[in-house]
């Protein structure tokens, strides 16, 4: 079955810093994949999504991701984060039918000023 | 603007007693899907559907009912039969065919004391 990890519960970092979060997964084919951010009581935003071509994909608010089928990863990065970016982030597989969307459980960032 | 309106955004009942929670969307989406968020996992797939009077389960469905009579609604009753009914509510909807993200509600957050 598959599955998704995202290793780091919690990570903080400094305002101005980069960042990168982790993700892996579990799919036997090629995945749809996916980056969704949180504030807090809120609903799910997308940040970006790959289904092929460019392994390098762009984002809105400044993030980007990349895939690596070797490591079975689609990791999240931000060269400079931003106080707002305080947020929880969760990766997504998707299934070829597309009615089914398996999250991670998420990585919460602080961003200490 | 388009967009999902899950109402209430708090939501208090007693042990014993059913509840509705509203989804309503008007992106003119085919499919609509109710996930489950709990601290440190999440989420979780409850039911969704893809057309009109049809709907499947997803993962954890028990103790949980839907119904799809329009496009644009998708109630979720928690009944009294869900052992655990306390947690934040997701609503999400997407366009009907594969690849197509998720849009998200605010949620509700549900207390069943």
């Amino acid at each position: 079955a598959q599955s998704v990890t995202q290793p780091d519960i919690h990570i903080t970092v400094s305002e101005g810093a980069s960042l990168e979060l982790r993700c892996n997964y579990s799919y036997g084919a090629t995945p749809y994949l996916f980056w969704y951010v949180q504030s807090p009581g809120q609903g799910l935003q997308l940040l970006l999504k790959y289904f092929s071509g460019d392994t390098l994909v762009q984002g809105i608010k400044g993030f980007e991701a990349e895939f690596k089928r070797s490591q079975s990863s689609f990791n999240l990065r931000k060269p400079s984060v931003h106080w707002s970016d305080a947020a929880e982030y969760f990766c997504a597989v998707g299934e070829t039918s597309y009615d089914k969307v398996i999250f991670g459980p998420g990585t919460s960032l602080s961003v200490i000023p | 603007d388009g967009g999902i309106t899950q109402s209430p955004k708090y939501l208090f009942r007693k042990e014993g007693q059913n509840v509705t929670l509203s989804c309503e969307q008007n992106l003119n989406h085919d499919a609509m899907y109710w996930y489950r968020q709990d601290p440190g996992q999440g989420l979780r797939l409850i039911y969704y559907s893809q057309i009109v009077n049809d709907f499947q389960k997803g993962d954890i469905a028990e103790g949980y009912s839907v119904s799809r009579e329009k496009k644009e609604s998708f109630p979720l009753t928690v009944t009294s039969a869900q052992k655990n009914p306390t947690a934040f509510y997701l609503c999400a909807s997407s366009k009907h065919r594969e690849n197509s993200p998720l849009h998200f509600g605010n949620g509700t957050r549900l207390t069943v004391t």
